[in-house]
């Protein structure tokens, strides 16, 4: 079955100290794997896609990288402003379709 | 830049009553997600649409049922309501071609059922 797995749940980091959120997958086919941000009430933004293994993709104080099982989001030097919560989805292809399988999120909090 | 616009942004409804929600994707996105999201969960998939076609079913209740139009906006129809059925709707659109696998997500529209 396919299944996308997020952790932490939750992290609380003082601002400046860096640290990565994991997301690990088993999908039948990957198409891609997809970091989100998401705040309160709020739809989900797109962050980065990454397609295949060794994959890495920057933006400002973000970093996604992608092995063959799972996906790292690297937060360098975090700010109280990159709080919220972060979704990983995985794009697999399933009966001629694209289906996308969300984790639950890690929720992240940066103290000043 | 233009993003998915979805209307109403917030809906309340009682138990047994009817609710559409609208989506209107990206000019030149011709595939439309629909998710539900409960507090502190992860968006979970409903349905979508490629080319005003069904292209996928998720865990969407038989009570509920949705198109698309011949512009690519779609309509989420919702009856008999339910309490749980309160929570946060989000559509998504894609680009259609290939290499375009990203979804934007609209602001969502909250529905509260009482």
């Amino acid at each position: 079955e396919d299944q996308v797995t997020q952790s932490p749940e939750a992290l609380r980091l003082q601002e400046g100290e860096s640290s990565s959120l994991n997301c690990s997958y088993t999908v039948s086919g990957l198409r891609g794997l997809f970091w989100y941000r998401q705040d309160p009430g709020k739809g989900p933004e797109f962050l980065f896609t990454l397609y295949s293994a060794g994959e890495e993709k920057e933006k400002e104080r973000l970093k996604a990288t992608l092995t063959k099982k799972e996906s790292f989001l690297h937060i360098t030097a975090p700010k109280p402003e990159d709080s919220a919560t972060y979704l990983c989805a995985v794009q697999a292809i399933g009966s001629g379709t694209y289906k996308y399988i969300f984790g639950t999120g890690t929720r992240l909090k940066v103290l000043a | 830049a233009a993003g998915v616009i979805q209307s109403p942004r917030h809906l309340i409804k009682e138990k047994r009553e009817t609710a559409t929600l609208k989506c209107y994707p990206i000019p030149r996105h011709d595939t439309v997600y629909w998710y539900q999201q409960g507090p502190g969960q992860d968006p979970q998939f409903l349905i979508s649409f490629y080319e005003k076609m069904q292209s996928d079913k998720g865990s969407i209740p038989d009570r509920f049922s949705a198109q698309q139009f011949s512009d690519y906006h779609s309509e989420l129809n919702m009856s008999s309501l339910e309490l749980g059925d309160s929570a946060l709707y989000f559509c998504a659109s894609r680009e259609a071609g290939e290499g375009y696998n990203e979804q934007f997500f609209g602001p969502g529209t909250r529905l509260t059922v009482l």
